[in-house]
């Protein structure tokens, strides 16, 4: 299975503050269509997980675009420009590239 | 609005059986894929099982693989998940998700239903 590592574990933020969640991935995520199916989802206190980030870079409906996402073949990178609270929780990336799906551990973002 | 709303958990025995659904509405059940994921409490998330949109693909993780199945009724656009032989580790929220079949990403997800296998 691909192996989705995930840094740091947690974050202590600010609101207003920037921050970035590294996601790196065992084996390269670009399927033979040319495309990279790295994704990223939040989960909220208590909550289910919700899409954020689709195909690396792509805003899921609804999302602020204080949220970006980069990167390409084992190396992804989410970013949350200017936190607000209610982008505190669980940053998971996944990826649907190879089967099995596989998620990374998580990021748990928090007030500072 | 989609919406998946998942029932059927509870507490269960080792070795013992338990059946959950997934309740889709909001959009056209059966034009989409759709798949159990779990998260253990505590844990992140664990991919269990998906199913296309008309049963024809279906597929399993290892950890589940002949003991659960996964099946759908899309007239009662309802999504289920048999879950036979369960251990201590089968236990988690279990969460169903629908599957972007354009960008193959889990789009939409339910509530979750706590399962919770003990003696």
């Amino acid at each position: 299975d691909v192996v989705m590592t995930q840094t740091p574990p947690s974050l202590s933020v600010a609101i207003g503050q920037s921050v970035s969640i590294s996601c790196k991935s065992s084996q390269s995520l670009v399927y033979s269509d040319g495309k990279t199916y790295l994704h990223w989802l939040l989960q909220s206190p208590g909550r289910s997980p919700k899409r954020l980030i689709y195909q690396v870079s792509n805003l899921g409906s609804g999302v602020p675009d204080r949220f970006s996402g980069t990167g390409s073949q084992k190396d992804f990178t989410l970013k949350i420009s200017r936190v607000e609270a209610e982008d505190l929780g669980v940053y998971y990336c996944a990826q649907t590239t190879h089967f099995p799906p596989t998620f990374g551990a998580g990021t748990k973002l928090e007030l500072k | 609005e989609v919406q998946l709303v998942e029932s059927g958990g509870g507490l269960v025995q080792p070795g013992r059986s338990l059946k959950l659904s997934c309740l889709a509405s909001g959009f056209t059940f059966s034009n989409y894929g759709m798949n159990w994921i779990r998260q253990a409490p505590g844990k992140g998330l664990e991919w269990v099982a998906s199913i296309s949109s008309s049963s024809s693909y279906i597929y399993y993780a290892d950890t589940v693989k002949g003991r659960f199945t996964i099946s759908r009724d899309n007239a009662k656009n309802t999504l289920y998940l048999q879950m036979t032989s369960l251990r201590s580790e089968d236990t988690a929220l279990y969460y169903c998700a629908r599957e972007d079949g354009y960008n193959y990403d889990f789009d939409y997800w339910g509530q979750g239903v706590m399962v919770t296998v003990s003696s």
